[in-house]
């Protein structure tokens, strides 16, 4: 199965810092990576995703890059907002094919302080 | 469009009791996928499903555990005889038929505490 890091497991910035965190995998047919942000006690939501026919994909102050090559992909998030402050997941797709189970990372604690 | 439903939101049972988890996918999405969040952990994938068949329960516990998706009617997550150690948070996730689009959609969440 998918073997799947997360790094770093925390990260703490200030208001309009830029925050990076990094997913390492170990499937090399996966085929789509996506990032979800989970709120306290609430359901995990997308936030971006990436095919591995492209290597970066951006949607305003978000942004994935992809290294198929290495298998890691990470989420970028510029001009952060205390509202930014959540766990994020990434949860690659094993196996190459167009369905099938997430493995989720550890998880990242971001805490963005005003 | 009404996003995955998934009911009771939060549920109580006594150790060797049975617990049953709904879930209703979106509008349109034929498959269904089931995780599970310990406190302070990532999700873990149990089984996905489409309507009437398993397509991979890798995840599911050997014993205990089942699921299904009827024809008609919500996907079920079925529990018997609970222990401590199955309190947890149950996600469901839905995604469409067609290829290309293939974006899970999570629900609320089951979270189950086991006394």
């Amino acid at each position: 199965g998918e073997n799947v890091e997360q790094h770093p497991s925390t990260l703490s910035v200030q208001e309009g810092d830029s925050a990076v965190i990094k997913c390492t995998y170990s499937d090399s047919a996966s085929n789509y990576f996506p990032w979800y942000k989970q709120e306290l006690g609430k359901r995990p939501q997308l936030i971006i995703d990436i095919r591995s026919n492209v290597g970066e994909k951006k949607d305003q102050r978000i942004a994935v890059t992809l290294n198929k090559t290495a298998k890691h992909f990470s989420l970028h998030i510029t001009e952060t907002q205390p509202e930014d402050s959540a766990v994020y997941f990434c949860a690659p797709r094993e196996g190459g094919t167009s369905y099938g189970k997430l493995t989720f990372g550890q998880g990242t604690i971001l805490t963005v302080h005003p | 469009n009404a996003g995955v439903m998934q009911n009771p939101r939060h549920l109580v049972r006594r150790r060797g009791q049975e617990a049953r988890l709904r879930c209703s996918p979106m509008k349109g999405h034929s498959h269904v996928y089931w995780y599970r969040q310990l406190p302070e952990e990532g999700l873990k994938f149990m089984v996905y499903l489409q309507k009437e068949n398993i397509i991979d329960e890798s995840g599911m516990p050997k014993e205990r555990f089942s699921a299904e998706f009827p024809k008609e009617g919500p996907s079920i997550l079925r529990i018997q005889q609970v222990v401590r150690g199955d309190s947890a948070a149950y996600f469901c996730a839905s995604s469409p038929l067609v290829a290309g689009t293939d974006t899970q959609y999570f629900g609320p969440g089951t979270r189950l505490t086991v006394l």
